[in-house]
């Protein structure tokens, strides 16, 4: 079957560096991606790995490992604004989305 | 940018009645468009992909007779659901692609749906 597992929460200060890490399953995949969703909102796209390695955008960087069925968000300098749900999904056929990672920051 | 519109983004209707939504991408065709229905603080669920002109492809355990959807035009997609009840109260929100295969996927704003 297809699954992907991420951690539900993770907690975190403002101005920091946290990861979010995602593990998957499934028998065709094509790529990872990752989206943001604020509380009441619409999920926004933030990064795709369809290659093993490090995609940087901003202060958002996402890494994928094939071998390892692994991949992770890191956002670095964390500010008040990035507390919201982090979702990975992965595109076989149709994409399918992870249960989220809810990030709180501290200040 | 790639803006998918959602309408209306509320609605309260009454259990037995049929309420219609509609998904639309403004600036782009959308070959492929999706709906997802999510509940608070829960994953999104892919309920149905539609493709222009043809029949759309419903996910396990989603009824296509309760929730209807029509993608009539590159830029339009709607999802009736039909004699709601309560339990069909939740979050919509439908998403559409540039193209079939792409990873990238465009939301709309969602639709709220309370159903009393």
């Amino acid at each position: 079957g297809q699954s992907l597992e991420q951690p539900s929460e993770v907690t975190a200060v403002e101005g920091a560096i946290v990861q979010i890490n995602c593990t998957y399953q499934t028998s065709g995949f094509y790529g990872l991606s990752w989206y943001q969703q604020h509380d009441g909102g619409a999920p926004t796209f933030l990064s795709y790995n369809g290659l093993d390695g490090l995609e940087e955008t901003g202060r958002f960087s996402s890494f994928l490992s094939r071998s390892d069925s692994y991949g992770y968000l890191l956002l670095q300098e964390l500010q008040m604004k990035d507390s919201a749900s982090y979702f990975c999904a992965m595109r076989d056929d149709k994409i399918i989305f992870g249960k989220g990672t809810r990030l709180h920051i501290l200040p | 940018g790639a803006v998918v519109s959602q309408h209306p983004s509320r609605v309260i209707c009454k259990s037995g009645t049929s309420v219609k939504i509609e998904c639309r991408s403004l600036d782009f065709q959308a070959t492929t468009m999706f709906w997802y229905r999510q509940f608070p603080k829960k994953s999104l669920m892919l309920m149905a992909t539609s493709n222009e002109g043809s029949k759309a492809t419903y996910e396990q355990g989603v009824e296509k007779d309760k929730f209807l959807i029509n993608h009539a035009s590159l830029t339009l997609s709607t999802l009736t659901v039909t004699s709601a009840h309560p339990e069909d109260s939740s979050f919509y929100i439908c998403s559409a692609s540039r193209a079939s295969g792409s990873y990238e996927q465009y939301f709309g704003p969602g639709t709220r749906l309370t159903v009393t």
